[in-house]
């Protein structure tokens, strides 16, 4: 089973600043199947990335995802209010097990 | 709208049984895999389970093989779990979620989620 670290826990920045969060995962993620999802209080999460650079419908280009492999990235390019929350990736694929990572709070500063 | 609405969920007793609903609208259901994701209060996302679309491929958790089943009725468009054994770990708000494919895949739609309490 692949186990995904995120990094840092709790990220503590200002609108308008650049956010960089990692995730790395124990072995190889499998043609780059690595999604990033964002989780409001009180809300289901919201799929922002998948295939590690695809951004999902609707989602903003200040949110970009990049990296292969075992190490990936997710960036919000200049932070707005409502990006403040709970950021997970998760390695998904034909075969299971998903799994997801501990997840990164974001939170302003 | 596209939208998954769960259903069953409550307070049960340690050892006993549940069985999560999950009514899916608003897309052609048989052409994606699902799955089921918990969270516990105050913690992270776990996968539990998922299923492709035409039940011929299933997963589930380590921590939930043997125990817990997942289905699914295309002809209703709807998703399964059924719970056995229950222990007080599997206290959890339950997620149905959509993927993006017929198997595997990210998940791009999320229902709300039903609250499973195992307590005596």
């Amino acid at each position: 089973e692949i186990v995904l670290t995120q990094s840092p826990g709790t990220l503590s920045l200002s609108p308008g600043e650049r956010a960089t969060l990692s995730c790395r995962a124990s072995q190889s993620v499998s043609s780059s199947y690595l999604a990033w999802y964002q989780q409001k209080p009180g809300q289901a999460p919201r799929l922002l990335i998948y295939g590690a650079s695809s951004r999902a419908t609707g989602i903003p280009d200040r949110f970009s995802g990049s990296g292969s492999g075992t190490d990936f990235t997710l960036t919000i390019s200049r932070l707005e209010p409502e990006d403040f929350a709970v950021y997970y990736c998760q390695q998904y694929g034909s075969s299971p097990p998903n799994t997801f990572g501990q997840g990164t709070k974001l939170e302003i500063k | 709208e596209v939208q998954l609405v769960e259903s069953g969920g409550g307070l049960v007793q340690p050892g006993r049984s549940l069985r999560l609903s999950c009514a899916a609208s608003g897309f052609t259901f048989d052409d994606y895999a699902m799955h089921w994701v918990r969270q516990a209060p105050g913690k992270g996302l776990e996968w539990v389970s998922g299923i492709s679309w035409n039940s011929g491929s299933i997963g589930y958790a380590d921590s939930v093989k043997g125990r817990f089943t997942i289905s699914r009725d295309n002809a209703k468009n709807s998703l399964y779990l059924q719970m056995n054994s229950l222990r007080a770990e599997d206290t959890a708000l339950y997620y149905c979620a959509k993927s993006t494919v017929t198997t595997g895949g990210a998940f791009d739609i999320w229902g709300q989620g039903t609250m499973v309490t195992v307590s005596s």
